[in-house]
């Protein structure tokens, strides 16, 4: 079945830019139904998209979040990537990938904690 | 922005009870995007509820799901140990796309 799986940065300096990689198994993510999103949970606290994108690399984000967010796809490794530049203390979180379809957000990632901290 | 507003935030109920959840829109919201998910500690959401009121693949038919227009219910008939969680309300047709807040139902 379908899988998705974040790759795992772990520590961020404040100021750089968060990096993650999201690997999808068990289907091609270009079979082009699908959008393909970001989300992210600060520890005790609730859900936020980010931003989503299809396999033709339209995007489309979180206002909040537009003028330091970059996604984008390479279908030739089944993946997709999130990019967030200047980060702080306040980036702190679990990110999720998932697909998004007709349904809602199904499946999830299990998640990656990323810290930000010198 | 579309802000789903649910209540309560915590629910604190027995096994073999009944759950009530509500979610509530600051305007409309096609029931066609409208999800609930589950969540449990250190664990990522699972898709419980899609189009308002129709079960995702896997779940129990004590989870049901309600309403149209602004006002939503997630309802658990009878609560089994499992089910004590966090609950989030989502809507998907409006960018940005927005959850709710959560209920936390505890025993």
């Amino acid at each position: 079945q379908l899988q998705l799986r974040e790759s795992d940065p772990g520590l961020v300096r404040p100021s750089e830019t968060l990096s993650l990689i999201c690997t999808v198994s068990g289907d091609s993510i270009s079979s082009g139904y699908y959008y393909w999103v970001w989300v992210r949970q600060p520890p005790g606290k609730g859900l936020a998209w980010i931003g989503s994108i299809d396999d033709s690399g339209s995007t489309y984000y979180n206002p909040s979040l537009k003028s330091r967010v970059t996604l984008s796809i390479d279908t030739s490794k089944n993946q997709f990537s999130l990019k967030l530049s200047s980060v702080t203390a306040a980036d702190t979180a679990v990110y999720y990938c998932a697909r998004l379809w007709s349904n809602g957000f199904d499946p999830w990632g299990q998640g990656t904690l990323v810290t930000v901290s010198s | 922005e579309i802000v789903l507003t649910q209540s309560p935030g915590t629910l604190s109920l027995s096994p073999g009870e009944r759950a009530t959840l509500s979610c509530r829109a600051s305007q409309s919201v096609s029931s066609k995007y409208l999800s609930w998910y589950q969540q449990k500690p250190g664990q990522a959401p699972r898709l419980l509820i899609y189009g308002a009121s129709y079960r995702a693949t896997g779940i129990p038919d004590r989870f049901s799901g309600s309403g149209s227009g602004t006002d939503f219910t997630l309802t658990i008939s009878r609560l089994e140990p499992e089910d004590f969680a966090v609950y989030y309300c989502q809507q998907f047709g409006s960018s940005p796309l927005t959850f709710g807040g959560g209920t936390k139902v505890e025993i």
